[in-house]
């Protein structure tokens, strides 16, 4: 199994630009979950999944959109992106409640 | 979701063992306790988690204390490898997981 895995590792952007950032996971878990990590800080819930075709925001989901149309994927969609969205996203999945999240490797985005 | 309260930061001699500390003195009677580590830049790593009874696992063991208001995460024997920063969250075991990291304790383990 390859896990979680994201694309791209590393993306620049430019103010006012959009990018969809991949995750994929190929373990059948049914939740998929979006943070950001800002440099020295905990991670921030962005949205999460419990299942295809349904999405849910966490705790910062200002700025971003994401779907699931599958089981396998749950890509984040970043509109108009701000300075403000410079940061390292990882996605991660669980096999259900009470399950340990599996986490990828990250993508480090910055806005300039 | 129940807050926790750790440390900044700890040292550890290698080949010692590693306490590290977690408040949690609002959890209630249906949350976990699970523990993280991120090592330098990479995706969070689970560890460990546990109800009320000790855990032990290849990597760590965890101990709750009776009230369950605290808990201590062990690495029996500290690697440079365990350097690293350890999450300590407390989850409901119903519903929607919703997962809150707070900045956790950055464990240095010194050669």
């Amino acid at each position: 199994n390859a896990g979680v895995t994201q694309t791209p590792k590393f993306r620049i952007l430019k103010i006012g630009q959009s990018m969809t950032l991949q995750c994929a996971q190929d373990m059948n878990h049914n939740y998929m979950y979006w943070y950001r990590q800002d440099p020295g800080m905990g991670l921030k819930l962005i949205y999460y999944s419990v299942g295809a075709g349904i999405t849910d925001k966490g705790e910062v989901p200002n700025g971003y959109n994401v779907s699931r149309s599958t089981t396998e994927d749950f890509p984040l969609r970043l509109e108009l992106a701000a300075p403000s969205q410079t940061s390292v996203y990882f996605c991660a999945s669980s096999q259900g409640i009470g399950y340990e999240q599996y986490f990828g490797p990250g993508t480090r985005l910055t806005v300039t | 979701d129940a807050k926790t309260t750790q440390p900044t930061s700890m040292d550890c001699a290698e080949g010692r063992a590693a306490n590290l500390p977690c408040n949690h003195s609002t959890i209630s009677g249906n949350e976990y306790v699970y523990w993280y580590r991120q090592i330098h830049s990479q995706g969070p790593q689970y560890i460990i988690h546990g109800l009320k009874n000790n855990e032990t696992n290849e990597m760590a063991s965890l101990i709750i204390t009776e009230d369950r208001k605290s808990s201590t995460l062990i690495l029996p024997h500290a690697t440079l490898r365990d350097t690293a920063v350890y999450y300590c969250i407390v989850l409901y075991s119903g519903g929607y997981q919703k997962v809150t990291f707070g900045t956790g304790t950055k464990l240095q383990v010194i050669p």
